[in-house]
């Protein structure tokens, strides 16, 4: 069975400052791997995908994660961050046409 | 393309009634999965399709849920009788096999 865990609910960061979100997922075969971000009152966006290749991932508004088999996670990150990037961010996990399964999400909340 | 479409966006009506929400696909996408999501729960997998047959529906709740797919382009989610705890979000999203998944805007439902 595959699942997604992230570690943390809510991580607080200041502006600028750079910011990790853990996910790590349990498979015993390859899956594709994913990050979602959803502002309030919106459906979930795509930030980036891992299906193969290059194990570091660069998405949209500057982030970017990395895929590491050996320790099963797939953290994203941002050097710097905006207020504008404050929202739920949501790991998930699928093998070829299988459901998508999501982390419990986790809300970075950006100070100025 | 104008990405998935969900109606109604809101919804509220009183317990015992019948809740239909629906759900079109991005064309040529061959999965369609719906979602729901709660502050306490998170974002559940209710059931998934693929090429219109339903694959997975173990998230669903319990009987007075059923979702049907017709055809390529169109899903309904049946809540019936509804309850106030089927009060939520759902999310409709669908996908390209191995590819991310779009989501819809998502219908807000409020049983009261």
């Amino acid at each position: 069975a595959q699942s997604v865990t992230q570690l943390d609910s809510q991580v607080p960061v200041f502006e600028e400052a750079p910011v990790e979100l853990r996910c790590n997922y349990s498979s015993s075969v390859s899956v594709y791997l994913f990050w979602y971000v959803q502002y309030p009152n919106q459906g979930l966006q795509l930030l980036l995908k891992y299906l193969s290749g290059s194990t570091l991932v660069k998405g949209i508004n500057g982030f970017e994660a990395e895929f590491n088999k050996s320790q099963t996670s797939f953290h994203l990150r941002k050097p710097s961050v905006h207020i504008s990037d404050t929202a739920e961010y949501f790991c998930a996990v699928h093998k070829g046409t299988d459901k998508l399964i999501f982390g419990t999400g986790t809300r970075l909340q950006v100070f100025p | 393309d104008a990405g998935v479409i969900q109606s109604p966006r809101h919804e509220v009506t009183e317990m015992g009634q019948e809740v239909t929400l629906r759900c079109k696909p991005i064309s040529g996408h061959n999965s369609l999965f719906w979602y729901r999501q709660t502050m306490m729960r998170g974002l559940e997998l209710l059931i998934y399709f693929n090429n219109n047959v339903p694959i997975d529906d173990s998230g669903m709740p319990e009987d007075r849920f059923s979702a049907k797919m017709p055809n390529a382009s169109f899903s309904t989610l049946k809540i019936q009788p509804s309850e106030p705890r089927d009060s939520a979000v759902y999310f409709c999203a669908s996908s390209s096999s191995g590819a991310e998944a779009f989501f819809g805007q998502g219908t807000r439902l409020t049983v009261v």
